[in-house]
């Protein structure tokens, strides 16, 4: 059973570019949560989709967009990079509902310069 | 807001140790709190989810206990090992919201033979 897998694994890109970041979610589950996290810091939420919808959405600009494909697989596209964007990037994916655990996958690691 | 506390932030102990690890959270409304481990660099691994109607849960040599009115969950390890060694984060979420979480900055734990 393939658990939550994101590509690429790193990227570097210059300041003013653009990123998609991809997710595939565990077997079974269909929602996907997005999440970033900064050196040293925890992990904050950007947002979540369910039914190909975005739920919800934490305090993060209008740069940072996303997308639900029928498959529940999803997409992060970032726009017009910033330095201060550079960080790992994961993907947490669980079943419907707020009741069970969430997992996450291994992270993309943004470098931007 | 919700916002998460752990406390020490970093910790070093022998092998063999009985360990203590603290979380706090402002919001008592929670439903999930869910403890994670994190490589350097890596994804996070799930290891305990306490429901909002649960006080404890346990694995192994983890056990996890969750007070909501008091707004805090401590993890114990028992017999720690140099494999124990990472970043523990708490996470609890507020089932309303469709299971975002919220996370403090950890406690990083070194565990030396």
């Amino acid at each position: 059973d393939a658990g939550v897998t994101q590509s690429p694994t790193h990227l570097i890109k210059t300041r003013g570019q653009q990123v998609t970041l991809r997710c595939s979610p565990k077997s079974g589950h269909d929602t996907v949560s997005w999440y970033q996290q900064a050196l040293g810091q925890g992990p904050q939420f950007i947002f979540q989709y369910y039914e190909e919808e975005e739920r919800q959405r934490g305090n993060f600009p209008d740069r940072f967009s996303g997308h639900q494909f029928p498959n529940y697989s999803s997409e992060l596209n970032v726009n017009a990079l910033l330095l201060g964007d550079s960080a790992l990037y994961l993907c947490a994916s669980s079943l419907g509902t707020f009741y069970g655990t969430q997992y996450f996958g291994p992270g993309t690691r943004l470098l931007v310069l | 807001k919700q916002e998460v506390t752990q406390i020490p932030a970093a910790l070093s102990v022998p092998e063999g140790e009985n360990l203590v690890l603290n979380c706090s959270f402002t919001d008592s409304a929670i439903y999930n709190l869910q403890w994670f481990r994190q490589d350097p660099g890596k994804g996070l691994t799930s290891l305990l989810l306490i429901q909002s109607s649960q006080r404890e849960q346990t694995s192994g040599r983890l056990n996890a206990s969750l007070d909501k009115s008091s707004g805090r969950s401590t993890l114990y390890i028992a017999a720690s090992q140099p494999g124990d060694s990472a970043t523990y984060l708490c996470a609890p979420d507020r089932g309303s919201t469709l299971g975002r979480l919220y996370f403090g900055r950890g406690t990083q734990l070194t565990v030396w033979p």
